[in-house]
């Protein structure tokens, strides 16, 4: 069974920029969420979405946005980037939403994309 | 402020030796989880622990939730080079899932 795909693996990027990060969860899983982790910060959590629609959003400003499609997938946007925005963006899949995650088998994540901002 | 506190934040001890990690929180989760973390990687589930009190073994690996369920603590019997990598313990409260601040192990051979 394939595993939770996060592409690309490696980002360089420019200030001011915008980005996009794809997400592949595992078959069936219907659960995608977003995280966003540096060495100071530890795992922020960015953004949830379970079946196309958004359930939960961190304490991120408007330029992080996301989105899920019919079959699952989701992307996530950064817009304007800034150097902090340098961080490893991890993607997680599970069966159900949050709040019933860890009753069902808990999160599989994605290998990450690490982006850098010059 | 996170929900999950975790501490030590990191460790670096001999080969063969033990270590305790712990996770704090004021607040009631309904579970607790352990996920380990290698460098250029996502974090891998290692357990879920329900019950308030409960106690999981995964070989070297002693995981406790508090009697409370605020709480939970990670013992390592033997430390070994392959236990090295990023501890997170994260939980459920209400409809939201969060993760620890992370505990960071370094076993030297």
């Amino acid at each position: 069974k394939a595993g939770v795909t996060q592409t690309p693996r490696y980002l360089i990027k420019t200030r001011g920029q915008q980005v996009t990060l794809s997400c592949s969860p595992i078959s069936g899983h219907r659960s995608v969420s977003w995280y966003q982790q540096t060495p100071g910060q530890g795992l922020q959590f960015l953004f949830e979405y379970f079946s196309e629609t958004q359930r939960n959003k961190g304490n991120f400003p408007g330029r992080f946005s996301g989105r899920q499609f019919s079959n699952s997938r989701s992307e996530m946007n950064v817009s304007t980037l800034e150097l902090g925005d340098s961080a490893l963006y991890l993607c997680a899949s599970s069966l159900v939403p949050g709040g019933l995650v860890a009753l069902n088998y808990g999160y599989t994540f994605g290998s990450g994309t690490r982006l850098t901002v010059v | 402020t996170q929900l999950l506190e975790q501490s030590p934040q990191f460790l670096s001890i001999q080969e063969g030796e033990n270590l305790t990690v712990y996770c704090n929180s004021s607040s009631v989760f309904s579970s607790l989880q352990w996920y380990r973390q290698e460098p250029g990687e996502g974090p891998v589930l290692l357990v879920t622990v329900v019950t308030g009190g409960e106690v999981k073994k995964l070989k070297r690996l002693t995981f406790q939730f508090g009697d409370a369920r605020k709480d939970s603590s990670l013992h390592i019997t033997a430390a070994q080079p392959g236990d090295t990598g990023l501890y997170l313990c994260a939980g459920e409260a209400g409809n939201q899932f969060y993760f620890g601040t992370g505990t960071s192990l370094t076993v030297i051979p």
